[in-house]
């Protein structure tokens, strides 16, 4: 199957200070990418919507301006945590789905668990 | 609305034995289904798929599932459980085909394996 990375992997900062993670789409072009943010031993909720070349599209309750989300070309997509706290720790995984076929496949990425000091 | 139940949030079985977990699903449209693993610290690995067709769906590491529409369920199954398989379960419902449905997740099932 198609391979999604993220970057960093594991990221510790103090608080207030940003922090950017980027999701790739290592060998297929993803005109959608999606990422979601989970708590410990909880399942995933979907933070964003990102489309290549247009604004995200935030889930209810998610703070645009706090997690800015920018596709700027079909095989990335950086998720910046704008002065993160504590209670930003999470872990954040990006997906990206490929177009077409006979169903529109996501694949997901490994995942960066942000620590907020 | 869509929604995705998967009962019970710990499973908990010997090696060797039998593995059961169980998702049922709403949806207005007829459904893609997933199921997912996610080991600790790790992102989600796709262990299989219902589309169309075949009701009876096999995956990676001996997994399957059986699609039943009529009990809006789609119960994941290993005939003999490894210690390997302890691990987070996600079912997944996407509904409908177009571009702007999108994957919701159920709660999660910790599967643990007793030696």
């Amino acid at each position: 199957g198609a391979v999604v990375s993220q970057h960093p992997s594991r990221v510790i900062c103090k608080s207030g200070t940003s922090v950017k993670i980027e999701c790739r789409s290592l060998d297929f072009q993803a005109t959608t990418m999606f990422w979601y943010r989970q708590f410990p031993k909880q399942s995933l909720m979907l933070m964003a919507t990102s489309n290549e070349g247009s604004k995200a599209t935030y889930e209810q309750g998610v703070e645009k301006d706090k997690f800015l989300i920018n596709h700027a070309s079909l095989t990335l997509s950086t998720l910046t945590v704008t002065s993160a706290h504590p209670e930003d720790s999470s872990f954040y995984i990006c997906s990206a789905r490929v177009e077409g076929g006979i169903y529109n496949e996501q694949f997901f990425g490994p995942g960066t668990r942000l620590t907020v000091l | 609305a869509q929604s995705v139940t998967q009962l019970g949030s710990h499973v908990s079985v010997s090696e060797g034995a039998l593995v059961l977990l169980r998702c049922n699903y709403s949806s207005s449209v007829p459904p893609y289904l997933f199921w997912y693993v996610q080991y600790p610290n790790q992102g989600l690995q796709l262990l299989l798929k219902y589309t169309t067709g075949a009701t009876l769906v096999k995956g990676i590491n001996g997994f399957e599932a059986e699609f039943k529409k009529s009990e809006t369920s789609f119960h994941l199954t290993k005939p003999s459980a490894h210690m390997s398989d302890a691990a987070e379960y996600f079912c997944a419902v996407l509904p409908g085909y177009s571009s702007a449905s999108k994957i919701i997740f159920g709660s999660g099932t910790r599967l643990s394996i007793r030696p």
